[in-house]
């Protein structure tokens, strides 16, 4: 079964600061892993994605993301936190065989001026 | 105009009612989705329509039904609201099945009463 697993509810980091999301996985073949970002009352928006190739991913805002295949991680990370980034972070796998899509709980990112 | 949209944005009720949520997208998507998030922002996908088709059915009670009636919209009605059924739900799309990026509405909160 595939699923991935967010260890933070919730990580404080000051503006300007570089900030770490982190984000473990399970998945039995090759990992198709994606960050997903939701502001307040809206939707989920599409981060980005690591399918193959580079580890280090980049993505919107940004934000880039590091495959770690022998740590089964993905954290998202960011050189400079913004206070606009503040925002509830979710990351996903995707079930190649049955085309779904498997969130995390969910990391709310606070970032103080 | 909005990508995905779905109305009503908030929904109050008593326990017992049926109610329905509408969802369009407007991107030539062929394949649409419904999630529920729970209060501890857990996302759990609930049905997949590919082309009208549904493709995804998870382990949901039969109290709720999905109806697609052309590509761009996905409904999804309820009957017999339950106090366990309040939760924000979100429709979502992708260009086609199992396609890497998911296009969200920015949901619908349900409060059973």
């Amino acid at each position: 079964a595939q699923s991935v697993a967010q260890p933070e509810d919730q990580v404080n980091v000051a503006e300007g600061n570089p900030l770490t999301v982190k984000c473990t996985y399970s998945v039995s073949g090759n990992p198709y892993l994606f960050w997903y970002v939701q502001y307040p009352n809206r939707g989920l928006q599409f981060l980005l994605k690591y399918i193959t190739g580079d580890n280090l991913v980049k993505g919107s805002y940004g934000f880039e993301a590091e495959f770690n295949k022998s740590q089964t991680s993905f954290h998202l990370k960011k050189p400079s936190a913004l206070v606009s980034d503040s925002a509830l972070y979710f990351c996903a796998v995707r079930d190649m065989n049955f085309n779904k899509f498997y969130f995390g709980s969910g990391t709310k990112l606070n970032v103080k001026p | 105009d909005t990508a995905v949209s779905q109305t009503p944005k908030y929904l109050v009720t008593q326990m017992g009612n049926d109610k329905s949520i509408k969802c369009e997208q407007n991107l030539g998507h062929d394949t649409m989705y419904w999630y529920k998030q729970d209060s501890k922002k857990f996302l759990k996908i609930m049905f997949s329509y590919n082309n009208k088709e549904l493709i995804i059915n998870e382990t949901v009670p039969n109290r709720f039904s999905p109806k697609s009636p052309d590509k761009a919209h996905l409904n999804l009605h309820i009957n017999s609201l339950e106090l366990g059924d309040s939760a924000v739900y979100f429709c979502a799309s992708s260009l086609r099945a199992g396609d890497e990026k998911l296009f969200f509405g920015s949901g619908t909160q349900l409060s059973v009463l």
